[in-house]
């Protein structure tokens, strides 16, 4: 089942937070985050596996509450090159398969 | 290494003609994967396999799709009897992974863009 992604989309000006939450109905296993540029491959940021874990990269960082089902992903002091399109995928079960959510749209302006 | 590749990047083709698309995957990585993306939404799983073995295929996936690797190498995705609606861009992704537990990071190519008139 899809995850679901909230907000769908958000402008930010460089040097502001975001959080970008992803949920699912089903239990998880395993939930990662990509980024997509325009034209461009989703490119890996961070995977969580269940343990309730929070993993940090430079300025992002993301939380997963297994009991909740449910992530985030922090980004905080954006820059421009924050811009695009961040999808969860979550994979519940096995490791092999992720389903991913419709996206936030992330905005970077001056 | 080059990543993920995929060929071609673009295809226009009319309703009714068969497609086909190849995807060149980490050489290292025994997983693959064929996902479709169109405008606004994630990525879709169509279909995976674990060196040369399809071990999944989606219910959404009509008989007209089929998907290939032999020697667990590069794969080939073709559609054949194209419609309208297959117009998408179609991803190719691999990654190196055991068993059902542990980590399966999964590396994009840039995909290929089916446009069908």
């Amino acid at each position: 089942q899809q995850p679901v992604q909230s907000p769908q989309a958000v402008i930010l000006r460089e040097g502001e937070d975001a959080v970008i939450n992803c949920s699912s109905s089903k239990a998880l296993y395993s939930v990662h985050w990509y980024r997509q540029k325009h034209g461009e491959a989703p490119v890996f940021l961070m995977i969580l596996l269940k343990g309730g874990e929070q993993k940090g990269h430079d300025k992002i960082s993301a939380s997963f509450n297994e009991k909740k089902q449910q992530s985030s992903l922090y980004l905080t002091a954006s820059q421009l090159s924050y811009s695009g399109t961040y999808f969860c995928g979550s994979s519940g079960g096995s490791n092999y398969k992720l389903t991913f959510g419709k996206g936030t749209l992330l905005t970077v302006n001056p | 290494d080059t990543g993920v590749s995929q060929d071609p990047r673009h295809k226009i083709t009319k309703r009714g003609q068969n497609v086909t698309f190849r995807c060149d995957p980490i050489s290292e990585h025994n997983r693959l994967y064929w996902y479709r993306q169109t405008l606004g939404q994630g990525p879709e799983f169509l279909t995976y396999f674990q060196n040369e073995a399809q071990l999944e295929k989606s219910r959404l996936l009509s008989d007209r799709f089929s998907a290939e690797r032999p020697k667990g190498s590069f794969s080939t995705l073709e559609i054949q009897r194209t419609e309208q609606g297959d117009s998408a861009m179609y991803l190719c992704a691999s990654s190196l992974g055991w068993g059902d537990s542990g980590a399966n990071v999964l590396t994009f190519g840039a995909g290929s863009r089916l446009t069908v008139l």
